[in-house]
């Protein structure tokens, strides 16, 4: 057990710029979510995936964002045309997805995104 | 809605005893976490309620009410590297964590 990765750890555009994260969960997670966290903010729920299908996107989750989960293992997050605003850290969680029970989420160190 | 409240900040001393409350409004609830998380890093699993009642693991404690949509982390003897922020968040429907704004906690000696 690796643990939930995510590359890079930081990334810093200047506004306008396309930027893309990537997430690996833990292997065999089958549940794979993106949270974005401000400062003195607690994580806000994004997106999440069951395998390869995206099941529930957040309101928050605006059409500069999108993203994949194409072979239901590794995820990407890729935001277009950055604004300042976008400037947080990117959490992605992983879960054992145990249907009806306790799924403990795992977090990743996060990506941290830096708008110019 | 969805709402989830917890005092933003705490004070505490080395070896004490400090209570963080937790209410929360939410629709298909599953469970309360409560989570740890250092400046800078990611969040980390402390414990989790889906029953009313006490959960005790080690010096960590975990309350909920499900009637009053209430719960607490109770922390004992507490030392210096308790410091962070503590986040409560409420499982919906199995599917998404909603997250409180998170508790800042600052034990000093």
């Amino acid at each position: 057990d690796t643990g939930v990765s995510q590359d890079p750890r930081h990334k810093i555009t200047k506004r306008g710029q396309n930027v893309t994260f990537r997430c690996d969960p833990i292997s065999e997670h089958n549940r794979l979510y993106w949270y974005r966290q401000t400062l003195g903010q607690g994580p806000e729920f994004l997106t999440y995936f069951q395998n390869e299908a995206q099941l529930e996107k957040s309101r928050l989750l605006s059409d500069r964002f999108s993203a994949e989960r194409p072979k239901g293992s590794f995820s990407t997050l890729e935001i277009q045309r950055t604004e300042q605003g976008d400037s947080a850290m990117y959490l992605c969680a992983s879960s054992p997805g145990l249907a009806g029970g306790f799924s403990r989420q795992y977090f990743g160190p996060g990506t941290r995104l830096t708008v110019l | 809605g969805q709402n989830i409240d917890q005092p933003t900040e705490m004070t505490a001393t080395e070896g004490a005893i400090v209570q963080i409350n937790c209410t929360y409004q939410t629709s298909g609830f599953n469970g309360l976490f409560w989570y740890q998380q250092h400046a800078g890093e990611a969040p980390t699993f402390l414990s989790y309620n889906v029953l009313d009642g006490l959960e005790e693991k080690g010096r960590f404690s975990s309350f909920l009410s499900r009637s009053k949509g209430y719960s607490y982390l109770l922390l004992k003897e507490l030392q210096m590297k308790d410091s962070a922020s503590y986040l409560c968040a409420a499982n919906q429907a199995g599917t998404a964590l909603i997250f409180g704004k998170g508790t800042t906690l600052s034990v000093s000696s």
